[in-house]
């Protein structure tokens, strides 16, 4: 069964850093692409990020919103990708999940950025 | 970035309905587009890929059609289970978008 799941969330002031993980299990790790896609409080989802495998150089790929702030790696030995979010924002305030390929989802962590 | 209008935002329907929720892309898509279902706990289901074809276990009351930039999703008669939240993305170019969202309200 795939399985993936989101850990790292909270409730962070904006100019703080937060790193969220996303542990999966039940596929090939390795060779998937995973992306990390958010819901605002208004319920639009937006993508976020991208990581491709190892055979592509495990190229990376960002939403204008968040680049240069946000990094997304992973780590095939633990099956895992990240998102490290970083100079965060109160609109970056969301539930953040983790997918592979828009075929299986996580069920999401929230993240609230509020002074 | 390729704007998806999706319409209605809401739609009250009852047991037994058909109903069609469409979506509408800013430029021509190819037929690159996905339906996704989100219950009320925020569990997130995949539908429908590339326009028309059916994810592995979701029952055939869906369907999914269109092209160019005009798409929309058909759910035959309408099961308990269906009021819920539905999107559909693009992935013809980056960034993949999504349209705003329709809440299937049981009326």
């Amino acid at each position: 069964e795939v399985q993936l799941v989101e850990t790292g969330g909270g409730l962070v002031q904006p100019g703080k850093s937060l790193k969220l993980t996303c542990a999966t299990s039940g596929f090939t790790f390795s060779n998937a692409w995973m992306h990390w896609v958010r819901q605002s409080p208004e319920k639009q989802l937006e993508w976020v990020a991208q990581i491709k495998a190892k055979s592509n150089n495990y190229a990376t790929y960002y939403a204008e919103s968040v680049k240069g702030r946000f990094t997304i790696s992973r780590d095939d030995s633990k099956s895992s990708v990240y998102l490290q979010m970083n100079s965060l924002k109160e609109e970056d305030t969301a539930i953040y999940y983790c997918t592979w390929e828009g075929d299986y989802w996580g069920q999401g962590v929230m993240v609230t950025v509020s002074s | 970035d390729i704007q998806m209008t999706q319409t209605p935002s809401s739609m009250p329907a009852s047991l037994g309905e058909r109903v069609t929720i469409s979506c509408r892309a800013s430029q021509g898509i190819s037929n690159y587009l996905n339906w996704y279902q989100q219950k009320p706990d925020g569990t997130i289901k995949p539908l429908i890929y590339y326009t028309s074809n059916l994810q592995s276990g979701v029952p055939s009351r869906f369907s999914g059609s269109g092209s160019g930039t005009d798409y929309s999703l058909t759910i035959s008669s309408l099961e308990p289970e269906d009021f819920a939240m539905y999107y559909c993305q693009q992935y013809d170019s980056s960034p993949l978008t999504f349209g705003s969202g329709t809440k299937l309200e049981i009326k």
